[in-house]
């Protein structure tokens, strides 16, 4: 059963227009949510994070809003750049547990 | 902050052979850190979850004979995958706990032959 679900598998979007990834979960025990961006034969990177006591991140570029009623987060990057493509990446964690949940990652491409 | 190395970043070895991963946090110190593997085009794969000065916790159908985890130090844990098999190969990531975040290394790449 998958806890943590990115039902897109890739996203375009032009340079500088919005890119907006999504992530559903399905553990109301989760109390705390990150976004990791990946490239290809590298490491993740922590993007950024969000506590299930807000519903809205911002750092930079980077948007996070949680929907906790829905069960549901999103990325949002504007404006977006070539630099931004990579496969991103959704976990949550908590439910009384050090480790992280995975989504199945969102391919984006940001097209010149 | 918060960087995390990983020794090497790419592996060939024989079949039969064992090979240790290394996993150091540089600039914090772990109490807890993970080992995952990523098969192409899938995502990340927890295998174990390793406590500084004690065993670790394995996940389901992951053999903690075949991949040996050590976590000696409250920078270093490492993972030994012995008598490695062709399906062995994998991309092997480690990532250490800094307060709620995880923080990942660069990944090894190991090749069995």
């Amino acid at each position: 059963d998958q806890q943590v679900k990115q039902n897109s598998p890739s996203l375009s979007v032009q340079e500088g227009r919005i890119s907006i990834l999504n992530c559903d979960y399905t553990n109301s025990m989760f109390d705390y949510f990150l976004w990791y961006k990946k490239y290809p034969a590298e490491g993740p990177t922590f993007l950024i994070s969000i506590s299930s006591i807000k519903d809205k991140n911002e750092d930079g570029r980077f948007t996070v809003f949680l929907n906790k009623s829905a069960k549901h987060l999103s990325l949002h990057i504007v404006p977006s750049q070539p630099g931004d493509s990579a496969v991103y990446f959704c976990a949550a964690g908590g439910a009384g547990s050090y480790q992280l949940t995975f989504g199945k990652g969102t391919k984006l491409s940001v097209i010149p | 902050g918060a960087v995390v190395s990983q020794h090497p970043s790419r592996v060939i070895c024989k079949s039969g052979t064992s090979v240790k991963i290394e996993c150091r946090s540089l600039d914090f110190q772990a109490t807890t850190m993970f080992w995952y593997r990523q098969f192409p085009k899938q995502s990340l794969m927890l295998m174990a979850t390793s406590n500084e000065g004690s065993k670790a916790t394995y996940e389901q159908g992951v053999e903690k004979d075949k991949f040996l985890i050590n976590h000696a130090s409250l920078t270093l844990s490492t993972l030994t995958v012995t008598s490695a098999h062709p399906e062995d190969s994998s991309f092997y990531i480690c990532s250490a706990r800094w307060t709620d975040t995880q923080y990942f290394g660069p990944g090894t790449r190991l090749t069995v032959l």
